[in-house]
């Protein structure tokens, strides 16, 4: 039990559509990352947000776009969905301090785009 | 730029043998490497991690790696399998760089075990 949580579990939306992934991370957790897991591969890097400023980017287009809260929890976007989006997102959080070199996951949300 | 190349996309062991998962790297600065471990349908478990120090990490469930700098190496090892370690496996490499630890994962390992 990471203390990481996602929603929704699965999500299934049809091409062009927008949608908007959920993570919720420990308190202080400032740094959240966003990770694309195509089917059987491994998770590519989305993006990173520190201290609700994004904070490193992977080789995602600008439709990918995110937010991080006060709160802890964090937000990705994807506009115009295209069929190649169908994955598994995943979130993870660092705690600030020592150990920020450990990320921990959440359960992930499966997204299906028709 | 860093990268990692797990060999084997499939590896099979009985119940009981030794488990051996390979892993290595590339980094142009003195890596950070994971090993972590997905379950179907579920989100990935850190196993171990190598920062600095002892070059030979244990981690959970039995498992341990050592880091092998002159090797380029960071190959995850159990002594004896268990049905329970069925699933697929995936080593890390980052770069340390305070507020912005990318995780760069390979292509991952599914274990089978075999009865």
């Amino acid at each position: 039990e990471t203390g990481v949580t996602q929603s929704p579990t699965h999500l299934i939306k049809t091409r062009g559509q927008q949608v908007t992934l959920r993570c919720s991370s420990q308190s202080g957790h400032n740094t959240v990352s966003w990770y694309q897991q195509a089917l059987g591969q491994g998770p590519q890097f989305i993006f990173q947000y520190y201290r609700e400023e994004e904070n490193g980017r992977g080789n995602f287009p600008p439709r990918f776009s995110g937010l991080q809260f006060p709160n802890y929890s964090s937000e990705l976007n994807v506009n115009a969905l295209e069929l190649d989006d169908s994955a598994l997102y995943l979130c993870a959080s660092s705690l600030e301090g020592e150990n920020t070199d450990t990320q921990y996951f959440g359960p992930g949300t499966r997204l299906t785009v028709l | 730029a860093q990268s990692v190349t797990q060999l084997g996309s499939h590896v099979s062991v009985s119940e009981g043998a030794l488990v051996l998962l390979r892993c290595n790297y590339s980094s142009s600065v003195p890596p950070y490497l994971f090993w972590y471990v997905q379950y179907p349908n579920q989100g990935l478990q850190l196993l171990l991690k190598y920062t600095t120090g002892a070059t030979l990490v244990k981690g959970i469930n039995g498992f341990e790696a050592e880091f092998k700098k002159s090797e380029t190496s960071f190959h995850l090892t159990k002594p004896s399998a268990h049905m329970s370690d069925a699933a697929e496996y995936f080593c890390a490499v980052s770069a340390f760089n305070f507020g912005n630890e990318k995780l760069t994962f390979g292509t991952g390992t599914r274990l089978t075990i075999i009865p």
